[in-house]
Formats: C-alpha cells, structure tokens, sequence
C-alpha cells in the first residue's frame, strides 16, 4: 500500500499570499495517477487536480499541481477567502487499496 | 446537470446490516467506474471499493472486505453498497463518487452529499 504524507497538517495565510501545499508518496507514483481535491466545510470533496497538473473543469487557474516521483505539489497563486478548505492528494497508480493522504487545512490569517 | 445522491444512511447496531444507494443522472452511468469513499467524523477521506461500469469488476479495502458487497443496476442508474456486520469503526459519512473513465485507477470527479452511517448501541 502506497502511504502519502501531506504537509504541513495547517497553513495559515493572508489573502493574495502563495500557498504551498505538500504531498509524499512512500514509494514512487506516475505522475499520471496523482490527484487533488479540496473540501470545504460541510461540504463533498471536490475535484481539483487530476494527472498531477491537470485542472479540473472549472477550477480557477490559481490553483496548479506539480511533481513526479514521491514529491507532489498543489500550490494557490493568491489566496482567496473561499479557498479555505482542507485539501488531500490521492494516489491511483497502484493495486488496491487506493489512497488518500491525511489532509492540508489552509486557513486565512 | 451530472448529480449523484446517496440515501440509506442510519443509526444501527454493532452487527447490523445497512444498504446505502447512490442514484445518479446526467451522465452515461454504465461507462464509468463508481466508487465508495467515507469519512469518519473529523477525518480524512478513506477509498472504500470501485466497481467498474460493467460490474464485473470490484475491489476493497481490507478493513470491509467479506463484510461488504458494492454492486450497481446499470437500468436504474444506481450505486449500492451493502454492508454486513458493522462496527463502530464502520462510522461515517459515506459518498459515492463518480470516476473520470472506467478502470479502478480512477480520480473522482464528481461526488455526492453524502449519507451518515452511524453505528452505536
């Protein structure tokens, strides 16, 4: 089972700042087979990054991804108000089980 | 408008049975892969078991395998998922997830709600 690390658990910002948000695989992922998703509260996941840099259908283009191997990377150009959410990656290279990293939750300073 | 909406959530007793449904529109159900995903109360998110457009494919993680069943009704454009001997841990918000093509190895691009299954006696 592939194990993905994200980092840091909290990020805590001020609007217009760059956001940086980590993901580590345990061993290495295509890059084809990396997702993100944000969910915010109360709310379903939703899809952001697919193919680790692949923006999903009408996600703003501030959001971008990035990585190959075992380092992924979701950053936030400007942060918004409305990006608050908490976002996890997801690994679907290898057999099953699937799975998901424990999440980054991005707060506004 | 593609939508997913599950329903079957309840309260039920360590040992008990539940039936979660996912029924969905908007899109051609039987080309892609559906998948279960849950959530305890304030965790992460957890793959529980894909199906493939078909059925004849399905797959889960160890901690439900022999416990449950995920099947689906391409006629009825429905998701199920049974679940058999439950336990405390078995806790959560369950959603069903659309995948962005057929074949496990899947990201998920459109999520249901959500329904809550909790087991407690």
């Amino acid at each position: 089972e592939i194990v993905l690390t994200q980092s840091p658990d909290t990020l805590s910002l001020s609007p217009g700042e760059r956001a940086t948000l980590s993901c580590r695989a345990s061993q290495s992922v295509s890059s084809s087979y990396l997702a993100w998703y944000q969910q915010k509260p109360g709310q379903a996941p939703r899809l952001l990054i697919y193919g680790s840099s692949n923006r999903a259908t009408g996600i703003p283009d501030r959001f971008s991804g990035s990585g190959s191997g075992t380092d992924f990377t979701l950053t936030i150009s400007r942060l918004e108000p409305e990006d608050i959410a908490v976002y996890y990656c997801q690994q679907y290279a290898s057999s099953p089980p699937l799975t998901f990293g424990g999440g980054t939750k991005v707060e506004i300073k | 408008e593609v939508q997913l909406v599950e329903s079957g959530g309840a309260l039920v007793q360590p040992g008990g049975s539940l039936r979660l449904s996912c029924a969905a529109s908007g899109f051609t159900f039987s080309s892609y892969t559906m998948t279960w995903v849950r959530q305890a109360p304030g965790k992460g998110l957890e793959w529980v078991a894909p199906i493939s457009g078909s059925g004849d494919s399905a797959y889960y993680v160890d901690s439900v395998k022999g416990r449950f069943t995920i099947s689906r009704d391409n006629s009825k454009n429905t998701l199920y998922l049974q679940m058999n001997s439950l336990r405390a841990e078995d806790t959560a918000v369950y959603y069903c997830a659309k995948g962005r093509r057929d074949g496990y190895k899947n990201d998920l691009d459109i999520w249901g709600r959500g329904t809550m299954v909790t087991v407690s006696s």
